[in-house]
């Protein structure tokens, strides 16, 4: 199973919105609305910031959304803040009953 | 609120077995899946594999016949053994909760959600 593909870094400055994206096959993310974001931030463990595609945990801020046009999930991140700065994750179920994660998007507040 | 804490041995020699245990805490084993990620230094996350409290496992088929995961619901615990470890295995290893998400006919395991602290396991001679 390969894992799904996120950009490798991306960057904005405070108050701007970005997306990062996560891009699957027909198997996993464009089949199944299970996909989720996380956020995790150095040396520390991941943290789930949305669930179910669009689902935000209790706790998680409303700037943080999620979305799914066929194969490819995206998260947004809107009014960013230095705080925001982490490494970002998908992952998504797999027709195969396995659970993929997306190589890791590296966030940077400018 | 649920926690979950992993332990076992920070180091491990080349060709032998890791073994890590996963203690729950704050809540049931009951009617979850449970599961073990892990990520190398500096690199990103990758699932190992889930087992349901029933017994029931999954593994990543990159590692499946290296990997056991078995779950001891009498004492809140579930355990990873991976055999055959190189210096490749060398990672923070991760566990996790997954929430059952049943729709549509059919059950799935779904999100990872609360997360173990993590343990750094480092095989070496």
């Amino acid at each position: 199973q390969s894992a799904l593909t996120q950009p490798a870094s991306v960057s904005g400055s405070p108050g701007q919105s970005i997306t990062i994206s996560c891009t699957g096959t027909s198997s996993d993310v464009g089949n199944y609305d299970f996909v989720s974001w996380y956020q995790q931030h150095p040396g520390k463990a991941p943290k789930l910031m949305i669930f179910d595609v669009r689902n935000r945990p209790s706790g998680v801020s409303n700037r943080f959304s999620g979305s799914k046009s066929g194969n490819t999930a995206s998260l947004t991140i809107s009014g960013l803040q230095a705080e925001d700065e982490a490494d970002y994750y998908c992952t998504s179920y797999s027709s195969s009953n396995t659970l993929l994660f997306g190589g890791g998007t590296k966030l940077t507040v400018l | 609120q649920v926690q979950l804490q992993e332990s076992g041995p920070g180091l491990v020699k080349p060709s032998e077995t890791l073994s890590l245990t996963c203690t729950v805490s704050g809540g049931s084993i009951s009617s979850y899946y449970w599961s073990w990620i892990r990520q190398p230094p500096g690199k990103g996350l990758e699932w190992i594999g889930y087992i349901y409290y029933s017994g029931n496992t999954n593994y990543n088929p990159s590692l499946k016949s290296r990997v056991t995961i078995l779950v001891d619901t009498s004492k809140s615990q579930f355990s990873l053994k991976l055999s055959s470890v190189t210096a490749a295995d060398t990672a923070v290893y991760y566990c996790a909760r997954i929430p059952v998400n049943c729709s549509g006919g059919g059950c799935y395991p779904n999100w990872f959600s609360p997360w173990g602290q993590g343990t750094l396991v480092t095989v070496s001679s």
